[in-house]
């Protein structure tokens, strides 16, 4: 079964805190990705990783930034957290699409992040 | 990039009535299309997809329709229960290694 474990499901933090944001998944993935939710905007990507050390900014990298120093570990770093950044985060990972592997993505249960 | 637009944003039925959600995508390279259902207080999970070469395929209740011609792709759930109830995203994938995801549809099944 697999699982993409997301360190904590809820977490309040000072503006202008340094923030981590932790992901592991359990299936050998090569891509992980990290997602900001809010109330109608659905899923932007923040940022995504395809390989150790690999990765490529989203559509909304600003004021984050990533860290995969191991292929089952993916960061997500708030430099100085602001309260535009108070959102719920998701962390997925996914195989490199190939005719053999499938091409879902696993999703965490999500970090519901309050910057006061 | 891709660009996918999804509707309705909000979905109300009554239980056992069938519903429908509509997504459209703009990159005709686009080649995977998964849909995902998100209950309250939990992350996405893939319930369906289909890949380009599909133009329909059925899970108990729930089908998804592609038409790659008109660049669109549905979801229709069949007599629906309180269950159902949940935010369910769809997606379209090509070569690259990002899902792009729609807003996202809350279905409201009243019992």
């Amino acid at each position: 079964d697999v699982k993409v474990t997301q360190s904590s499901r809820y977490l309040v933090k000072r503006t202008g805190e340094k923030v981590f944001l932790e992901c592991v998944q359990d299936m050998d993935h090569e891509n992980m990705f990290w997602y900001r939710q809010d109330p109608g905007l659905g899923l932007r990507l923040i940022y995504f990783s395809y390989d150790v050390k690999m990765k490529e900014k989203g559509d909304i990298p600003e004021g984050y930034s990533v860290s995969r120093e191991k292929k089952e570990r993916f960061s997500l770093i708030l430099e100085s957290a602001s309260t535009n950044q108070t959102s719920m985060y998701l962390c997925a990972s996914s195989f490199k699409q190939s005719l053999t592997t499938s091409a879902e993505a696993f999703f965490g249960q999500g970090t519901r992040l309050t910057v006061v | 990039g891709e660009n996918v637009e999804q509707h309705p944003s909000t979905l109300s039925v009554q239980e056992g009535d069938s519903a429908v959600i509509k997504c459209t995508y703009s990159d005709s390279a686009s080649n995977y299309f998964p849909w995902y259902k998100q209950e309250l207080g939990k992350g996405p999970q893939l319930i369906i997809d289909i890949r380009s070469n599909v133009g329909e395929k059925k899970d108990q209740r729930i089908a998804v329709t592609l038409n790659k011609t008109a660049k669109h792709f549905s979801l229709h759930i069949t007599e629906t229960q309180p269950e159902d109830s949940a935010v369910y995203f769809c997606a379209a994938k090509g070569g690259s290694y990002i899902p792009t995801f729609g807003r996202g549809t809350s279905l409201i099944v009243h019992p």
